[in-house]
């Protein structure tokens, strides 16, 4: 069965400093694995996509890495601001039967 | 603008009323998903659809209902709730066209008293 886990559940570091957010999956047989931010009792906006092929994507301030291999993916957010406090999520979509399966997050919260 | 809509946003119903939660998109995409999501659970996928006529069970399909009859409509039927029903569902979808990322609606709360 597939699962996929976040760790740390919460984080709170200084504004400004670089983070890493961590996402691990039990199931390397997956077509991509997305990461998505959420604020609180909002929905989901999508940060990046990584396709089973692809080693990382950028944007901005973001980098997501993705090591199929060894079932890990890492979210790094550079010079953090307050704007970025939120709910951080990765999906991956399983190979086998398209399902997509998410982990339960990491919630950051960036002190100012 | 491309979107996924749902509607209604909130929703309060008793016990055993039949409710539909619709979801829409306008992007022609192929894939789309129902998910509920619950502290400490997280979100879980309970139906999605590959393409029009093709509906296959998440992790959590029990009590609901689903159907693709149009390539851009994708709805959510409860047909008959129950309080541990009570959730925040999304529906999302994703397509050939934007590589399979996904794009969310932005969401029903539903309480079932």
């Amino acid at each position: 069965k597939q699962e996929v886990t976040q760790i740390p559940a919460a984080l709170s570091v200084p504004e400004g400093e670089n983070l890493v957010l961590n996402c691990s999956f039990t199931d390397s047989a997956i077509y991509n694995l997305q990461w998505f931010r959420q604020d609180p009792g909002k929905g989901l906006t999508s940060l990046l996509l990584i396709q089973s092929s692809q080693r990382e994507q950028t944007s901005g301030r973001l980098n997501a890495s993705l090591d199929k291999s060894s079932g890990r993916s890492t979210l790094y957010i550079a010079a953090s601001q307050p704007g970025d406090s939120a709910t951080y999520l990765c999906a991956v979509r399983r190979f086998r039967d398209d399902k997509i399966i998410f982990g339960k997050g990491t919630r950051l919260h960036i002190l100012p | 603008e491309a979107q996924v809509t749902q509607n209604p946003r909130y929703l309060i119903t008793v016990t055993g009323k039949k409710l539909t939660v619709t979801c829409s998109q306008n992007m022609n995409h192929e894939y789309m998903s129902w998910y509920r999501q619950d502290p400490g659970l997280g979100l879980r996928q309970i139906y999605y659809s590959m393409n029009v006529e093709v509906t296959d069970k998440g992790d959590v399909p029990e009590g609901y209902k689903v159907s693709r009859k149009e390539k851009r409509n994708f709805p959510l039927i409860l047909e008959s709730p129950s309080p541990n029903q009570t959730s925040l569902y999304f529906c999302a979808s994703m397509g050939r066209m934007n590589d399979y990322e996904q794009y969310f609606g932005p969401g029903t709360r539903l309480t079932v008293t």
